[in-house]
């Protein structure tokens, strides 16, 4: 099974921030990744798909990229409204995987 | 407008089987492409996806829960019901239902049930 690590687990950050949260694949998946943000008691929500592609109505201060299986959420200036956990998910075969997840915390 | 809502049990005694039901709408089961899957999450844990089906009625289970799972559709009901036999306190957590769409391989999920928060204890 292909194995997702995010880091870091936690991260503090201010409002105005850039923040980068990455995620490495443990085999190659091409750009079969998306990414997702959860919220307390609220169920996922998915923001980047393809590896960098937007979903529709998600805020362009979120991007995507990929360097050979290392994948980097960039939120370019962190609002109130993103102090939020980040997943990254594979769809490259099965079984699908989700990483750990990062907590982005207010400082 | 898709969505979705899982509905089920809360509390499950161990050993007993989950049935947990997701009705959804805005989309039919029956087109082309479109597939549901259940992933779950325990308290303060990570998401890990169990099941999914799709239109053509194929069906593909996380391996190593593959002998407890069962998952189905009623596509007249806008339904897709997962079953989990022997339930165990390890089981609790939130289920969730989750819409993808296979266009060119894409399988994220981009509409997700509420969640069904099921507690297993004796």
């Amino acid at each position: 099974d292909i194995e997702m690590t995010q880091s870091p687990s936690t991260l503090s950050a201010s409002v105005g921030d850039r923040v980068t949260i990455s995620c490495r694949a443990s085999q190659y998946i091409d750009n079969w990744l998306a990414w997702y943000q959860q919220k307390p008691g609220r169920a996922p929500t998915l923001l980047i798909y393809g590896a960098s592609n937007l979903q529709g109505g998600v805020p362009s201060r979120f991007s995507g990229s990929r360097s050979g299986t290392d994948f980097t959420l960039t939120i370019s200036s962190l609002q109130p409204d993103d102090f939020a956990t980040y997943y990254c998910q594979h769809y490259n075969g099965y079984p699908w995987t989700f990483g750990q997840g990062t907590k982005v915390e207010i400082k | 407008q898709v969505t979705l809502r899982e509905s089920g049990p809360a509390l499950v005694r161990p050993t007993q089987t989950l049935t947990l039901t997701c009705t959804f709408s805005g989309f039919s089961l029956a087109t082309r492409g479109m597939c549901v899957s259940w992933i779950r999450q325990p308290p303060g844990k990570a998401l890990e996806w169990l099941a999914r089906i799709d239109w053509d009625d194929d069906k593909h289970y996380l391996r190593s829960l593959k002998t407890r799972l069962t998952i189905s559709k009623d596509t007249s009901r806008n339904q897709v019901v997962l079953t989990m036999t022997n339930m165990d306190s390890v089981d609790t957590g939130t289920y969730y239902c989750a819409r993808s769409v296979a266009a060119g391989g894409n399988f994220f999920f981009d509409s997700w049930g509420q969640g069904a928060l099921v507690t297993v204890s004796s």
